[in-house]
């Protein structure tokens, strides 16, 4: 399966606790952008990385959230604390390097679906 | 005034109809343009991209783009009951390829 792949695919988590959601690329795919979905809500872009880099996390909540995507292995979204509010699903997309031009196309993952209790 | 726009629906249609669906956006600067499929609980699914003016068609879809209208839309022909889902507009912001989406219009196709 050369997909993105995701997991877990179901986290429940009481209040407190700390969610650690795992994304790997697509296979020769560089780039991973992490998206949110609350419930009855639209996507919302959260962070964009690269090896070892965040280029852009101008989506991210400014407490509790981070991300990382390192040398070896699957990016990582964490979630410290959270709260009733962090209950959605959590998607993450990857896409190929960049071509001039700023065309990018970007295939999802199955998600995360995030459940606080 | 919201950065990208759709009309939530329902939009109702009967099997073997167009569906027509539409999107504006208020980024100037936009250059990539995308449709996604989203099935209730599942991932968004990409079906269509366009990058410049005019119409780009693929099997079934057709994306159409006019950037001095800041306008997008996906015409879906000979729709079937398996096309039921939101459709997801998509443009990137900035210069780093993030997403901007639309909250998304349910089309419905009735047998």
């Amino acid at each position: 399966n050369a997909g993105v792949m995701q997991n877990p695919r179901h986290l429940v988590r009481r209040r407190g606790q700390e969610a650690r959601l795992r994304c790997s690329p697509m296979k020769g795919h560089s780039h991973v952008y992490w998206y949110r979905q609350l419930p009855e809500e639209g996507l919302k872009f959260m962070v964009y990385l690269q090896k070892e880099n965040i280029i852009d996390e101008s989506g991210m909540p400014k407490e509790r959230f981070s991300a990382e995507f390192p040398k070896e292995g699957p990016s990582i979204l964490r979630i410290q604390q959270v709260v009733r509010g962090d209950s959605a699903a959590y998607f993450c997309a990857s896409s190929p390097q960049l071509r001039t031009g700023n065309y990018n196309e970007q295939f999802f993952g199955p998600g995360t679906r995030l459940t606080v209790l | 005034q919201k950065e990208v726009e759709q009309n939530s629906g329902p939009l109702s249609v009967p099997e073997g109809a167009i569906a027509s669906l539409n999107c504006t956006y208020s980024d100037r600067g936009s250059q990539s343009f995308f449709w996604y499929r989203q099935y209730s609980g599942k991932s968004p699914e990409l079906i269509m991209s366009i990058y410049s003016n005019g119409d780009k068609e693929d099997g079934r879809f057709t994306a159409q783009l006019n950037k001095a209208s800041q306008y997008v839309s996906l015409l879906i022909r000979d729709s079937q009951p398996s096309d039921s889902a939101t459709y997801l507009c998509a443009v990137t912001s900035g210069n780093t390829g993030k997403l901007i989406f639309g909250q998304g219009t349910t089309l419905q196709v009735k047998p």
